[in-house]
């Protein structure tokens, strides 16, 4: 079983829909928690990092952590077709030897139709 | 503007033959990283570095070697020891201490001749 699971789609939605991605982790260590979004070619962008758990509010973007459940999510609000990606999530340890390191699932691909 | 330069932004390996792959940055970040990016699997760590002059392996380091001379620069050579070296690399930076968000460079596609 991978640490961190993710579907990876891809997941297609008309413009205008809300969007909701999500993951699911084993780790109950894990505090730190990332979404990143990856165009085609390119690297990974940052698009929300919170802490432990509750809710993050950047725009059209929405990020939750249920460290109960172990399971985040991002929410995307009035979905465009420039939101068309691959979205990433990411988590990390507080301390210890893996503290360094960000484990990353394997990515959803997003479309976004016109 | 700050940020990551990785190049080339393609390059091709002749069996046998080692490559190597740039990572700049000016961002002023201590730790940088090398990933590998294949289909469906996510991002898996080849080797990360905290400090110049000092960096450990991550998950899948075999057949790749780093440096770290300059706080700026981290290059990763490809050697001919890795067996299946056709992959999208990326190249990430932080700050330090725990929990930092890393920054991404748009990537190197390793493809074999």
């Amino acid at each position: 079983q991978k640490e961190v699971e993710q579907d990876p789609g891809p997941l297609s939605v008309p413009e205008g829909a809300i969007v909701s991605l999500n993951c699911t982790y084993s780790n109950s260590a894990f505090q730190y928690f990332m979404w990143y979004r990856q165009y085609s070619r390119k690297g990974p962008e940052l698009l929300m990092y919170t802490y432990s758990s509750g809710n993050k509010e950047d725009g059209r973007f929405t990020a939750q952590v249920d460290k109960s459940s172990k399971y985040i999510s991002l929410f995307i609000r009035d979905s465009q077709p420039s939101d068309s990606a691959t979205y990433l999530c990411a988590m990390s340890e507080p301390e210890g030897d893996s503290s360094y390191k960000l484990i990353f699932g394997s990515g959803t691909r997003l479309l976004v139709r016109p | 503007d700050g940020g990551i330069t990785q190049s080339p932004k393609y390059l091709f390996r002749k069996e046998g033959q080692n490559v190597t792959l740039s990572c700049e940055q000016n961002l002023n970040h201590d730790a940088m990283y090398w990933y590998r990016q294949d289909p469906g699997q996510g991002l898996r760590l080849i080797y990360y570095s905290q400090i110049v002059n000092d960096f450990q392996k991550g998950d899948i380091a075999e057949g790749y070697s780093v440096s770290r001379e300059k706080k700026e620069s981290f290059p990763l050579t490809v050697t001919s020891a890795q067996k299946n070296p056709t992959a999208f690399y990326l190249c990430a930076s932080s700050r330090q201490g725990v929990g930092q968000p890393q920054h991404f460079g748009d990537g190197t596609r390793l493809s074999i001749l």
